[in-house]
């Protein structure tokens, strides 16, 4: 079953502005994870985050994780055209080394960036 | 990254048939692979865990006997849908690694049941 729940679903912006995109979960996670699918593609990994870590950095992207508030943002600053995609909070519920493999997604938001 | 490469990547075929997936990691070993299907428009959905030598573990709902997955080494994982119906017709994707650390996913693969 669906475990995220991705806010907004859609999103349009302008280039260089910031894109903010919200996932909320409902069960105790061990990680969460944020992937980026181009249209009929596959995924490409873009940051981890561990349930004791807050936030998270890497380049233009800023993971945060409330987890008293079962809930992670996604911040990419700047965003360029080629930002353009669907992007995807996993988590990974299970105990163990497999709980970051075995994923459940959330439902995505799609992100266009208009050049 | 580790790279994993799933073959292939677009098949059609006639209903009532059946079709193998192929994953592979290619620069590491993986004792375990994920399988999910992501139907249009929609989010990833985990079908089942690949286990190299033993029997693979499926989500509530999968039908084991119709997606036979079969992981007979460290590099390689296969999901055959057997008996395919125009409602099997979805994107499967694979994934490996995520022992304690990130997955890498396949390409992914369209199937096209007609």
């Amino acid at each position: 079953s669906q475990q995220g729940e991705e806010d907004p679903q859609a999103l349009s912006i302008q280039e260089g502005e910031n894109a903010t995109m919200n996932c909320s979960y409902k069960t105790s996670i061990n990680n969460l994870q944020w992937y980026r699918q181009n249209s009929g593609r596959g995924l490409v990994h873009l940051i981890l985050i561990r349930s004791n870590e807050r936030e998270k950095h890497s380049g233009r992207l800023r993971v945060t994780l409330d987890t008293s508030k079962k809930s992670s943002s996604l911040l990419i600053t700047a965003s360029r055209a080629a930002d353009t995609a669907s992007y995807f909070c996993a988590t990974g519920d299970g105990a163990g080394g497999t709980s970051y493999g075995k994923l459940t997604f959330g439902q995505g938001t799609i992100l266009t960036v208009h050049p | 990254g580790a790279v994993v490469s799933q073959h292939p990547s677009r098949v059609i075929c006639k209903s009532g048939t059946s079709v193998k997936i192929e994953c592979r990691s290619l620069d590491f070993q993986a004792t375990t692979m994920f399988w999910y299907r992501q139907f249009p428009k929609q989010s990833l959905m985990l079908m089942a865990t690949s286990n190299e030598g033993s029997k693979a573990t499926y989500e509530q709902g999968v039908e084991k006997d119709k997606f036979l997955i079969n992981h007979a080494s460290l590099t390689l994982s296969t999901l055959t849908v057997t008996s395919a119906h125009p409602e099997d017709s979805s994107f499967y994707i694979c994934s490996a690694g995520g022992w304690w650390t990130e997955a890498f996913f396949g390409q992914g693969t369209r199937l096209t049941v007609v």
